[in-house]
């Protein structure tokens, strides 16, 4: 039921740098601004990033965000045991009217 | 501090109605630019968009569900409140309201969530 997709899972060893891709199309990421939330396990979603490539106060600068296209990418450098966690991107579909997810990405460090 | 919080029916049965209130403190939905939402998970699924509802009045629903739902407000306490009819075993789910930035379409503050299940 998910517009966005998402890889189901990344992986990487402690410190390393993992990316989480995003596609969609030009109703939705193509004009429209890119969100991305963590959801550590058993709780609710964190805004992470937002208008593409923004940081809310707190984030840290590990996270980063871009777009391109019809397609937007998480990155996280420095990969901690704490990052562990569900990895869900976001965006408004303008042919729908209705903000849409991603099918979300499960990131395990190993 | 700005809070959500969701409260409603740990339980429905199917075909039964179900209606969840979203209780919320330290913004006003009446902010040029700010708008709550209800987003919902299945078990081990990903999030799925529910309804809006904007400072100005405006909603907006899921395509797929917009026959079933209703949201609505009231200001004076500081409520939102989402109705589902007909619910279907489907359904079973946590169900969150949250607040966007305001004038952005991104959802910084989210309640804890309430899981909701359907079954007889």
């Amino acid at each position: 039921q998910s517009v966005l997709t998402q890889p189901p899972s990344v992986s990487a060893a402690p410190g390393q740098k993992v990316t989480i891709s995003c596609s969609g199309r030009s109703s939705n990421i193509g004009n429209n601004y890119v969100s991305w939330y963590q959801q550590l396990p058993g709780t609710a979603p964190k805004l992470l990033i937002y208008d593409n490539n923004k940081r809310p106060s707190g984030i840290p600068d590990r996270f980063s965000g871009s777009k391109s296209g019809t397609s937007a990418t998480l990155g996280i450098t420095g990969l901690q045991t704490g990052d562990e966690a569900d990895y869900h991107c976001g965006t408004w579909d303008s042919s729908l009217s209705a903000y849409v997810f991603g099918t979300g990405t499960k990131v395990t460090v190993l | 501090q700005v809070t959500l919080r969701e409260s409603g029916p740990a339980l429905v049965k199917p075909t039964e109605t179900l209606t969840l209130t979203c209780t919320f403190s330290g913004f006003s939905l009446t902010t040029t630019g700010m708008f709550l939402t209800w987003i919902r998970q299945p078990p081990g699924k990903a999030l799925e968009w529910l309804a809006r509802i904007d400072w100005d009045d405006d909603k907006y629903y899921s395509t797929s569900l917009k026959t079933r739902l209703t949201i609505s407000r009231d200001t004076s306490k500081n409520q939102v409140v989402l109705t589902m009819t007909n619910m279907d075993p489907v359904d079973t789910a946590t169900y969150y309201c949250a607040r966007n930035l305001v004038g952005i379409t991104a959802f910084d503050i989210w309640g804890q969530g309430t899981m909701v299940t359907v079954s007889s």
